[in-house]
């Protein structure tokens, strides 16, 4: 099946500041989603990109298809976007989703 | 508009007891899944649903078994449960499996 390892394990950021999540993929993926884990365990759906860029106010996301790859970016972080940060992909049949192991975000007022 | 709602939010079980999970939707989505997720990792497909009257094994389908006879609901069984089983369990629903992924708030399940 589908690897994928996401990038760094842990970030932790001061109020303000931005930064880069990466998600890698063992092999292509035609169904790649960003979803975002908050302190109580709700999981929200951030973007669904298997390719190209989305913005979606402070986040945005870039998938590079063709090397398997896809970026999460966080300007001007605040202490809402701490959390757990999750991508997931799959081409199989259902749709099916492989998540990766999460990048851990804090963001420190 | 509710969304996905699971019940119930919490449980404790002892071995070899069972217990059925539901997952409703109200967004007449097409595809459920089931998820579970243990302390400090990503999640991980159990089964899943693309339409009324099917389901299909994912990732980690053993000890478990669902059915969804109706489109709006999606259940888990556990027969027989097991302390490895102890774990959160997280119900999705996806238009098509590719937009509007909307997962419930989570089961939380304890087997002693």
């Amino acid at each position: 099946g589908i690897q994928v390892e996401q990038s760094p394990p842990d970030l932790i950021l001061q109020e303000g500041a931005n930064s880069t999540l990466r998600c890698n993929f063992s092999d292509s993926v035609n169904n790649l989603q960003w979803f975002h884990q908050n302190p109580w365990g709700q999981l929200i759906n951030l973007f669904y990109i298997p390719s190209g860029t989305k913005q979606n106010g402070r986040l945005s996301a870039t998938t590079v298809a063709t090397e398997r790859y896809s970026l999460l970016y966080i300007s001007s972080s605040q202490t809402t976007d701490s959390g757990v940060y999750f991508c997931a992909g799959g081409k199989a049949a259902g749709n099916k989703l492989t998540f990766g192991g999460g990048t851990r975000v804090l963001v420190k007022p | 508009n509710a969304g996905v709602t699971q019940t119930p939010k919490f449980r404790v079980l002892k071995t070899g007891q069972s217990m059925t999970l539901l997952c409703a939707q109200d967004m007449n989505h097409e595809y459920m899944y089931w998820y579970r997720q243990d302390p400090g990792m990503g999640l991980r497909l159990i089964h899943y649903s693309v339409g009324e009257g099917t389901t299909a094994k994912g990732e980690v389908p053993d000890g478990y078994n669902v059915s969804r006879l109706k489109k709006q609901n999606f259940l888990l069984g556990l027969e027989s449960a097991a302390p490895s089983q102890t774990s959160v369990y997280f119900c999705a629903s996806a238009r098509d499996g590719f937009y509007g992924y909307t997962f419930g708030s989570g089961t939380r399940l304890t087997v002693v």
